[in-house]
Formats: structure tokens, sequence, C-alpha cells
């Protein structure tokens, strides 16, 4: 079975600072996590995927997540936070196989960026 | 960019009565989900759905749920008799393909409050 912890779940920065949302995940094989984005009223959009290829990922907006499998951690990164950058970000793991589209989501972050 | 849509975006019903939450997945889509969000908890996956038939189901998926594609476009989650703990976010969501790499797109979702 496959877990994801997302270690905040909220983080405040000021617009113009870096962005850090840390996830951990478990998994019993080699996983696809992803990096959802939900704005109020909206529907989830993907971020960024990793899929087993380069262990950066950039996605889109400037966000950038590293997979590190020695630390299981898939954190989330931008270098420079926009006030449209507010919202909920999910973690999420596939549970792969045949069951790809079985997603894990962790607790959500919410992302507030003060002026 | 493709989008899936739902409606109703809100609902409310009354305890023990049918509701159809209805989706139209992007239109090349092959697999079909239904996920849930409780206010305050995680995003929780129910069903997957495949060449016309369930392909993988959570323990939450019971008998009062079912899911159907009736026509070419439309997907359609159907809880028989409504308890007060239905109350959630229900999200729908297609991929192309069900395999490793394939982006899963959400919908919007829609808001069952049952009273």
């Amino acid at each position: 079975a496959q877990s994801v912890t997302q270690l905040d779940s909220h983080v405040s920065v000021s617009e113009g600072t870096p962005v850090l949302l840390r996830c951990n995940y478990s998994s019993s094989y080699s996983p696809s996590l992803f990096w959802y984005v939900q704005h109020p009223n909206k529907g989830l959009q993907l971020l960024l995927k990793y899929t087993s290829a380069a262990t950066l990922v950039k996605g889109i907006n400037g966000f950038e997540a590293e997979f590190k499998k020695s630390e299981t951690s898939f954190h989330l990164t931008k270098p420079s936070a926009h006030m449209s950058d507010a919202a909920e970000y999910f973690c999420v793991v596939s549970a792969g196989g045949t069951s790809y589209g079985k997603l894990t989501f962790g607790q959500g972050t919410i992302l507030t960026v003060h002026p | 960019e493709p989008e899936v849509t739902q409606t109703p975006s809100h609902q409310v019903t009354q305890m023990g009565q049918e509701v159809i939450l209805r989706c139209v997945p992007i239109s090349n889509h092959l697999y079909f989900y239904w996920y849930r969000q409780i206010l305050g908890q995680k995003v929780e996956f129910l069903v997957s759905f495949y060449n016309n038939e369930i392909s993988e189901k959570s323990e939450i998926f019971d008998d009062q749920f079912s899911v159907e594609r009736p026509d070419g476009s439309n997907f359609t989650l159907k809880i028989r008799s409504t308890k007060l703990e239905d109350s959630a976010m229900y999200f729908c969501a297609s991929s192309r393909d069900g395999v490793s790499g394939n982006t899963i797109y959400f919908g919007e979702g829609s808001w069952l409050t049952v009273v």
C-alpha cells in the first residue's frame, strides 16, 4: 500500500520569497508522484508529475519538485512566490501498474502569500 | 486546455433520496474515476471505470453507489439512498490511458450536502 504525508498543513510566505512545500511518501515499488493545486472554487489542476524519468521535475508556473528515493521525499519548490500562487496543494502517489489511476492524496498544504 | 466538466456544482438533498452526479470526461479519454473529499479530510479514491465496467473500487464504494456511462460522453455517479455522511465534494477525473505517465485530469467537483 502507498501513503503520502504532507509535513505542513499551512505555509505562509511573502511575495517574491521562495516556496517549499514538503511531502514524504511510502510505496512498495517505484512510485509515480504528482503535485496538484486547487484554487478556491476550482478543480484540481496538475502542477507536475514524476514517473521514473528525471528526478528533478519541472511543472507549470515555475514550480519544481525533486524525487529523492533515499529520503522518500518529493518536495515542491518555487524560487519566487506570486500572489496568484495562494491555493491548496496536494501531493499524490499512484498505486501504479493496472491501478495507476488509483491515487492516494496527502492532506493538503494551504499556501498563503503575503504582499 | 481540455476540461472535465461536472454538474451540478452544488446539490442539497434530503437523507434517503437518490442523487446522480454527472461528469463529461475529456473526449478521447478511456479511463474514468470518481473521488470524494469530506470536509476537512483527504481526497479519497472511490472507483475507476474502463471499457464500460468497474476496474477497481475502494471499500467506500459499497452497494449504495453505482457508476454508469449511459452514452458516449457522460459518466455518472449514483448514490441510491443518501446518508448524512455522504456529504462531500465529489470529483470526477479522466485519463487517456491507465498506464504510468498519463495525466489524470480532474473536474471542478460537485458539492453534495445531505440534510
